[in-house]
């Protein structure tokens, strides 16, 4: 069965603080794994998608790395307005069309 | 703004009673999803479709039913509502690109059930 594990739960940063968010995933095979992020009472917003170990993406102040067994959000000097909730998502090869997600990790950055 | 739109965003609805929410597309994506988001439990999958009269179930499909007689268009339907069911509803829609399969999502619907 495909599961994905979101650390941590919660992080408390202060601005400038750079930090790492991590997502283990389990699946038979992947064919992409995705970061969301989510403010509250909105729906997710998609922010990358990596699809081979060793893949790198970068926007902004956010920078994800992905290996065989694990990806990384690295948040790099982050300011209030990165304070969210982050999701990991895997697409398995398993299917072709569901995602499965984590619990997700809620950021909150102080000033 | 992946051209999402859910309807209603906000409902108040009795155990018992029928509750249908809607979701419209205008991007002629061929897949579209229903998602439910829980604390604890994170975003689980209602049902999908994968065209115009295919759907499957999700993980969580108990209690609810869908149609998508057109493209644009999915609605999920709660045909007698419970308390467990009150959770904020999630569309989304994808299509295939390279390998994977980005799923975009819309606003929400809130639904509580009393």
């Amino acid at each position: 069965e495909d599961q994905v594990t979101q650390s941590p739960e919660a992080l408390r940063l202060q601005e400038g603080e750079s930090s790492s968010l991590n997502c283990s995933y389990t699946v038979s095979g992947l064919r992409g794994l995705f970061w969301y992020r989510q403010d509250p009472g909105k729906g997710p917003e998609f922010l990358f998608t990596l699809y081979s170990a060793g893949e790198e993406k970068e926007k902004e102040r956010l920078k994800a790395t992905l290996t065989k067994k694990e990806s990384f959000l690295h948040i790099t000097a982050p300011k209030p307005e990165d304070s969210a909730t982050y999701l990991c998502a895997v697409h398995p090869i398993s299917n072709d069309y569901k995602l499965s997600f984590g619990a997700g990790t809620t950021v909150t950055v102080r000033a | 703004d992946a051209g999402i739109t859910q309807s209603p965003r906000h409902k108040v609805t009795e155990t018992g009673t029928p509750v249908t929410l809607r979701c419209h597309q205008t991007e002629n994506h061929r897949y579209m999803y229903w998602y439910r988001q829980d604390p604890g439990h994170g975003l689980r999958l209602i049902h999908y479709s994968y065209g115009v009269k295919d759907t499957d179930k999700g993980e969580v499909s108990d209690g609810y039913s869908v149609s998508r007689s057109k493209t644009e268009d999915f609605l999920l339907t709660l045909e007698s509502a419970t308390s467990s069911q009150t959770s904020v509803y999630f569309c989304a829609i994808s299509d295939r690109d390279r390998a994977g399969n980005t799923i975009y999502f819309g606003e929400g619907s809130w639904l509580t059930v009393v």
